[in-house]
């Protein structure tokens, strides 16, 4: 079965650039979406279509994919921007989630 | 304004069917292109999907799954519901649904999502 990769954690200084790899088995030939979660909160997409933000998602948000791995990019991160990120990508009509990074902004 | 809400039981009991109720607002599954997700989320794990059912009553189901799950909706209640046979104490999750929109090239991102309901299994 298809799986997705994510490292568990993250840690970066406020103003910084936050990087988050997704990997997966030729990960490139598919699209992929990213989705935060704060605590208690439900998941809120943040990125689509590898590198499209929805409506309302702030410009320091970036995606980009390319050969096994898809990587969200967070610049000039903020405190607000601490949560569960999660990659997601579509396998033989299964929808398929990483396991999730914990960024810390600290 | 696109909202979804899920409703059912917090409590069931191991080999009981879990039924839960997706009411949404805000757009229609009669509309080409939109379909709804059932996602769950055990307590401190990761997010899993587990079903989607589209505009055109297509239907998918997680492989680990499919055996256990089935998906319905109902376009005059705009809703959707999804039961789970057999219920585990591994079950035990928060359950979401979610817009699933499709592009024109036939991929899927969930751009709204529920409160989620958790359902606790247990006797």
């Amino acid at each position: 079965s298809y799986e997705l990769t994510q490292p568990p954690s993250v840690s970066v200084s406020p103003g910084q650039t936050a990087t988050i790899p997704c990997s997966g088995n030729k990960l490139g030939d598919k699209y992929a979406s990213w989705y935060l979660q704060k605590p208690g909160q439900s998941p809120v997409l943040v990125i689509y279509l590898d590198s499209q933000r929805p409506s309302g998602i702030p410009e320091r948000f970036s995606g980009s994919n390319s050969g096994n791995t898809a990587t969200l990019t967070i610049s000039g991160t903020q405190a607000t921007d601490e949560a569960d990120y999660y990659c997601q990508a579509w396998d033989r009509s299964t929808a398929i989630f990483g396991g999730g990074t914990r960024l810390t902004v600290l | 304004q696109v909202t979804l809400r899920e409703s059912g039981p917090a409590l069931v009991k191991p080999t009981q069917t879990l039924t839960l109720t997706c009411t949404f607002s805000g757009f229609s599954l009669n509309t080409s292109n939109l379909c709804v997700s059932w996602i769950r989320q055990s307590p401190g794990k990761a997010l899993e999907w587990l079903a989607r059912i589209d505009w055109n009553d297509d239907k998918y189901f997680s492989t680990s799954l499919k055996t256990r799950v089935t998906i319905s909706k109902d376009t005059s209640k705009n809703q959707v519901v999804l039961t789970v046979t057999n219920m585990d104490p591994v079950d035990t999750a928060t359950y979401y649904c979610a817009r699933t929109p499709r592009d024109s090239s036939g991929w899927y991102w969930f751009d709204y999502w529920g409160q989620g309901t958790l359902v606790t299994v247990s006797s």
